[in-house]
């Protein structure tokens, strides 16, 4: 099967320009998050989506970031304005639709990331 | 809140020896466990997996088993490669509510010729 695809592979911007990355995910996967990896640390979920229904926004930024999912399949994360923090690579996952039983055995699919560097 | 440690990194080993990369969790209820590894320029992959306690997840000569009395789920394997040289990540995902994965901080492991 295809995995997921993400792009740009990387992204070099200065700080307050605006930055767009693009995802889609594995055929069938209901599911989808955007992850935020910082160097030494481990992926923090920024948005969790079902079909093209949020479930999870907690952790997004809002004044500056945003994401959608129209159609319930192919994804975009912007920051607008960028700041230096956001330094880090973004990931994309998808999963089998949440709360089905086959989810509970799924685990995420991810793509090669973006690694965006804000100068 | 739910949460996971892992051993700080990075891991240095030799060929042939024995690895165990620690990981305790934090959550209310029974989330599932997994390991992912990220080989350099890819994203997270999944290594193994186990949905229930006692349950052992198992690939590529790796293992870990779901300990709920210790919260724990440590990785190990018998003998490491020189292609195992990678960044490990420990990560638990609640099933129910919003079916959030939460993600440990990574170890490093490098091993040596």
């Amino acid at each position: 099967e295809a995995g997921v695809a993400q792009s740009p592979r990387y992204k070099i911007i200065e700080k307050r320009q605006s930055v767009a990355f693009w995802c889609n995910p594995i055929s069938g996967h209901a599911t989808l998050y955007w992850y935020q990896q910082i160097l030494g640390q481990g992926p923090k979920l920024l948005i969790q989506f079902q079909n093209n229904g949020v479930v999870d926004d907690s952790q997004l930024p809002k004044d500056r970031f945003s994401a959608e999912r129209l159609k319930g399949v192919d994804s975009t994360l912007k920051i607008q304005p960028a700041k230096l923090e956001d330094s880090a690579v973004y990931l994309c996952a998808s999963s089998l639709a949440l709360g089905s039983q086959a989810s509970y055995n799924s685990p995420l699919h991810f793509g090669n990331g973006t690694r965006l560097t804000v100068t | 809140g739910n949460s996971v440690t892992q051993m700080e990194g990075p891991v240095t080993l030799s060929e042939e020896a024995f690895l165990t990369i620690n990981c305790t969790y934090t959550a209310t209820g029974y989330p599932s466990l997994f390991w992912y590894v990220q080989y350099p320029g890819e994203g997270l992959q999944l290594l193994l997996k186990a949905t229930k306690a006692d349950d052992k997840g198992s690939n590529k000569g790796f293992e870990a088993t779901y300990r709920k009395e210790t919260t724990s789920f440590h990785l190990e394997k018998g003998s490491v490669q020189v292609s195992d040289s990678a960044v490990y990540f420990c990560a638990l995902r609640k099933n129910t509510g919003g079916f959030k994965t939460i993600f440990g901080a990574g170890t490093r492991l490098f091993v040596k010729a």
